[in-house]
């Protein structure tokens, strides 16, 4: 069981805007400014798509962006696209004793 | 450009030791960052091993911190992991990477391809 927690599947069209969620708790998502997003292709290493909450990487588009409210953060992909369709995890600091935990996973599907 | 590459046995019998190395280039381990490992069971999603600083501090994920040992060798510009007792809940692809950010322990901005590592007898 995670430590964090995402909806296994989300779905959009190409051109549409899809939201995954990641609900943890005060002592991770809600108590540090430090949630990642990570895209990962089948067969592939993850790849860090955001970092501090909000923060892109350089060459990451701006259709990926990110935000949080209380213990939940949320990764928004705006203008879908085929590519777009991977498995996406966070992660937060949790902490000195446990200093990164991720989610579940999230697949999108592009329709 | 930093590359990571992952090396080590891809089969390993319960209860033995599992150890791995990832070898850095084009980018001196002693020059700063952090060092992670990361793991992913087939299927299933991603858990935090362990990272090291180039001075050998180390931090471990509380759930298996009995069981692992992350080291340095910076005359070599590589980084090792050894879990012990290994049982079958530890097969799956492990990774290594660098930190994204020289001051930041907990994002991940390279990777190595990762390697599937297989326990049973």
């Amino acid at each position: 069981q995670s430590a964090l927690t995402q909806p296994p599947s989300a779905t959009g069209s190409p051109g549409q805007s899809v939201t995954i969620s990641c609900t943890g708790t005060s002592s991770d998502v809600g108590g540090y400014n430090y949630v990642s997003w990570y895209q990962q292709h089948p067969g592939k290493a993850p790849k860090v798509m955001i970092y501090e909450v909000t923060k892109r990487p350089s060459g990451v588009p701006d259709r990926f962006s990110a935000s949080k409210s209380g213990n939940t953060a949320s990764l928004t992909v705006s203008g879908l696209q085929a590519e777009d369709e991977a498995d996406y995890y966070c992660s937060s600091f949790a902490g000195e004793n446990n200093l990164v935990v991720f989610g579940g996973g999230t697949k999108l599907t592009v329709l | 450009q930093v590359q990571l590459q992952e090396s080590g046995p891809g089969l390993v019998k319960p209860s033995e030791t599992l150890s791995l190395t990832c070898a850095v280039s084009g980018y001196s381990i002693s020059s700063g960052y952090y060092w992670g490992w990361i793991r992913q069971p087939p299927g299933k999603g991603l858990e935090w091993i362990g990272n090291i600083y180039h001075s050998g501090n180390t931090q471990y994920n509380p759930s298996l911190k009995s069981r692992v040992i992350i080291s340095v060798d910076t005359s070599k510009n590589q980084f090792s992991l050894k879990v012990s007792s290994v049982t079958a809940a530890d097969t799956a692809v492990y990774y290594c990477a660098r930190s994204l950010l020289t001051v930041t322990r907990v994002s991940f901005g390279s990777w190595g391809q990762g390697t599937l590592v297989s326990v049973s007898s």
